[in-house]
């Protein structure tokens, strides 16, 4: 199994709202990222986990709140969003952190829109 | 700062050409480049990575080249098709803490007209 798999694939939320983002991989991966990626741009990255633990939070607003429960999860929890969170949200992971371990494999992403 | 460009933003070209793709990043002190592709509202296929040691990496009808001292790398498509058509991103990764760090270019939208 070479796939990382996001739920749901599509999410409209109010600025009250608290829901949450899943992202899963059976590929024993040690890493896992959370990206934004709005319109016409390139990804931005948002969080990094390594062996479950957090290692990079690229100064990300306290609204979204990542979350690791297992190696082969990640969710990304969010609460009290604006409309210009709206964007897709691309989870990826790779087989571990450091240099030796190289190649990201990306899922497909969730629409998020908050209305 | 590492900063990725990629010329050019946008390409269409007929059905049958080769083209090329081009990335420039402005710190050589890279681990390797990867090549992705993105159609429209979906994630991130990876097509090709580069070592930093490595010169060249061919898949199928993809070839791509890494010049790390001058901070060039190209994506070379040979016979296109009209399912070629996507966003290509390059991306070079970076150790940050500890962790990997990809720095994407802003991508080229590339069109193959049949």
């Amino acid at each position: 199994d070479t796939e990382v798999t996001q739920t749901p694939k599509h999410l409209v939320m109010g600025m009250t709202n608290k829901k949450s983002l899943k992202c899963e991989q059976h590929m024993g991966h040690r890493a896992m990222y959370w990206y934004k990626q709005k319109a016409k741009k390139p990804p931005e990255l948002m969080f990094v986990y390594s062996y479950e633990k957090l290692s990079i939070n690229e100064s990300v607003p306290s609204r979204f709140s990542p979350e690791c429960p297992n190696s082969s999860l990640l969710n990304l929890h969010l609460h009290a969003l604006q409309p210009e969170d709206s964007a897709l949200y691309l989870c990826a992971s790779s087989q571990g952190p450091g240099r030796s371990y190289n190649e990201q494999f990306f899922g497909p992403g969730t629409r998020l829109t908050v209305l | 700062k590492q900063e990725v460009t990629q010329i050019p933003a946008a390409l269409s070209v007929p059905e049958g050409e080769n083209l090329v793709l081009n990335c420039s990043f402005t710190d050589s002190a890279i681990y390797n480049l990867q090549w992705f592709r993105q159609d429209p509202g979906k994630g991130l296929t990876s097509l090709l990575l580069i070592q930093s040691s490595q010169r060249e990496q061919t898949s199928g009808r993809l070839n791509a080249s890494l010049d790390k001292s001058s901070g060039r790398s190209t994506l070379y498509i040979a016979a296109s098709q009209p399912g070629d058509s996507a966003t290509y991103l390059c991306a070079v990764r970076r150790i940050i803490q500890g962790a990997q760090k990809l720095v994407f270019g802003q991508g080229t939208r590339l069109t193959i007209n049949p």
